[in-house]
């Protein structure tokens, strides 16, 4: 089945312990992105990439790092959380380019304390 | 950089009536404008996206409009039912050798009444 899977779904942190947050897609898409979703303000893009080793800011990077060592995997990286990075977290693929449909994971709630 | 706002941000329609809500965008060089639809506690989904050499594009229910030089676009669904009940949110991106940054709006809370 063609999906785009996200690790953990829900994660409960404190201030300053860095975490990892796994997406991963069995579609051999090359496009990959996280996005934030917080009330009242949409979904935001943080990071994007176009394949591997190739990745670029969007609208909100900071405090966030990335990663596109291989195809199929594209992990969210916060290297010190803050309670301002909780949200809702969305991965998503598509085949090419944004311009083309796009997969979204099932999303991960962060809580930072 | 890109910004894109929404309108209404909350609305309420009686079923069979239609619905539209309104966005526009401040990067003249934006050219893929889609629609999201995210019910309670899903994922979003596209629902239908024009690109910017078409003026309009329909698919059943839902037609979607852009204005380039107004910078607006809008989304329409007709004969609307409860299942329409949502948020939806739009978004606009370029097209561009190095990636594609995709700027959305703050979504609209769609409600239909039967």
């Amino acid at each position: 089945e063609a999906q785009v899977t996200q690790n953990p779904r829900y994660l409960i942190t404190v201030t300053g312990k860095k975490l990892t947050v796994t997406c991963s897609q069995n579609m051999n898409h090359e496009y990959m992105s996280w996005y934030r979703q917080d009330p009242g303000l949409g979904l935001r893009q943080i990071y994007y990439s176009m394949n591997v080793e190739v990745t670029d800011k969007g609208d909100v990077p900071e405090g966030y790092k990335v990663s596109r060592k291989e195809k199929r995997n594209f992990p969210l990286i916060l290297e010190s959380p803050s309670p301002n990075q909780t949200s809702l977290y969305f991965c998503a693929s598509s085949p090419h380019l944004v311009g083309e449909t796009q997969y979204f994971g099932p999303g991960t709630r962060l809580l930072v304390l | 950089g890109e910004n894109v706002e929404q309108h209404p941000s909350t609305l309420s329609v009686q079923e069979g009536d239609s619905a539209v809500i309104k966005c526009t965008y401040s990067d003249s060089a934006s050219n893929y404008f889609p629609w999201y639809k995210q019910e309670l506690g899903k994922r979003p989904q596209l629902i239908i996206d024009i690109r910017s050499n078409v003026g309009e594009k329909k698919d059943q229910r839902i037609a979607v409009t852009l204005n380039k030089t107004a910078k607006h676009f809008s989304l329409h669904i007709t004969e609307t039912q409860p299942e329409d009940s949502a948020v939806y949110f739009c978004a606009a991106s370029l097209f561009k050798a190095a990636g594609n940054k995709l700027t959305f709006g703050g979504g609209t809370r769609v409600l239909v009444k039967p």
